[in-house]
C-alpha cells in the first residue's frame, strides 16, 4: 500500500510569484485535505477536496486554490505569493466518511 | 467553533520516566479526537484516535489516551519514555459534520538522558 507523497519537498520562490505544490493520496483514498504549518505553530486547515470538488475551506484567502484529478491526486496553487506564506504544507488523504487523514512528508515553501 | 488548548510548548522528562501531554478541547458538538506525533523535519503521523466506545485508546509506540468528556480533555501518555520518543506532538479535534481537523500548538517533548 503507498503512502501519501508530496512534490517538491523543498521550494524557495519571491514574492509575487505563484507555486503548485503536489499531492498523491494513498491508495484506495478519494478524500486529499492540505493544511498550512507555520514554523512553530500547528496546522491550519487550507481546504479539502473530494470528488473533484472542493468540499470545505479555511479561513484563507482566494489566492490559496485548488484542484483534485480523476485519480485523486491533488494540487495546492498559491498565487501572488506574500512571506507568511512562507511554511510546511502538508497533505492529507482520507475515505470521505471517515474520520481519520494519513499525512504527507511535506513541501517546505520559503518565500523571499 | 472548535478549539484545542495543549497547555505545555515543552516537556522536559528523564530517560524511562513517565509522561503526560496535556490536550484540552472546546466543542458544542460529539468530537472525534486526534495524536499526531512530528519527528524531526518530517510530517505528521497518527498515533492514536478516538471515535468513539472505550474512553482508553491504546496507540503505538506504547501510547495512550483518555478521553474525558467532563473535564474536554484528551491526555497523552506513556509509562515509560525512550530517546526515540523526542518529537512534537499534537492533539487535534473534528467534528461528526465537518471533517476538518482543528489543532493545538504542539507539545515538544525533550527526553534527557
Amino acid at each position: 500500500e503507498t503512502g501519501v507523497t508530496q512534490s517538491p519537498t523543498h521550494l524557495i520562490k519571491t514574492r509575487g510569484q505563484q507555486v503548485t505544490l503536489r499531492c498523491s493520496s494513498q491508495s484506495g483514498h478519494n478524500t486529499v485535505s492540505w493544511y498550512q504549518q507555520a514554523l512553530g505553530q500547528g496546522p491550519q486547515f487550507i481546504f479539502q477536496y473530494y470528488r473533484e470538488e472542493e468540499n470545505g475551506r479555511g479561513n484563507f484567502p482566494p489566492r490559496f486554490s485548488g484542484l483534485q484529478f480523476p485519480n485523486y491526486s491533488s494540487e495546492l496553487n498559491v498565487n501572488a505569493l506574500e512571506l507568511d506564506d512562507s511554511a510546511l504544507y502538508l497533505c492529507a488523504s482520507s475515505l470521505q466518511g471517515e474520520n481519520t487523514q494519513y499525512f504527507g512528508p511535506g513541501t517546505r515553501l520559503t518565500v523571499l | 467553533a472548535q478549539s484545542v488548548t495543549q497547555l505545555d510548548s515543552q516537556v522536559p522528562v528523564f530517560e524511562e520516566a513517565p509522561v503526560e501531554l496535556r490536550c484540552n478541547y472546546s466543542s458544542s458538538v460529539s468530537v472525534y479526537l486526534f495524536w499526531y506525533v512530528q519527528y524531526p523535519n518530517q510530517g505528521l503521523q497518527l498515533l492514536l484516535k478516538y471515535l468513539s466506545g472505550s474512553t482508553l485508546v491504546k496507540g503505538i509506540n506504547g501510547f495512550e489516551a483518555e478521553f474525558n468528556k467532563s473535564q474536554t480533555s484528551f491526555h497523552l501518555r506513556k509509562p515509560s519514555v525512550h530517546i526515540s520518543d523526542t518529537a512534537e506532538y499534537f492533539c487535534a479535534v473534528s467534528g461528526n459534520s465537518n471533517y476538518q481537523l482543528i489543532w493545538g500548538a504542539g507539545t515538544k517533548l525533550i527526553i534527557k538522558p
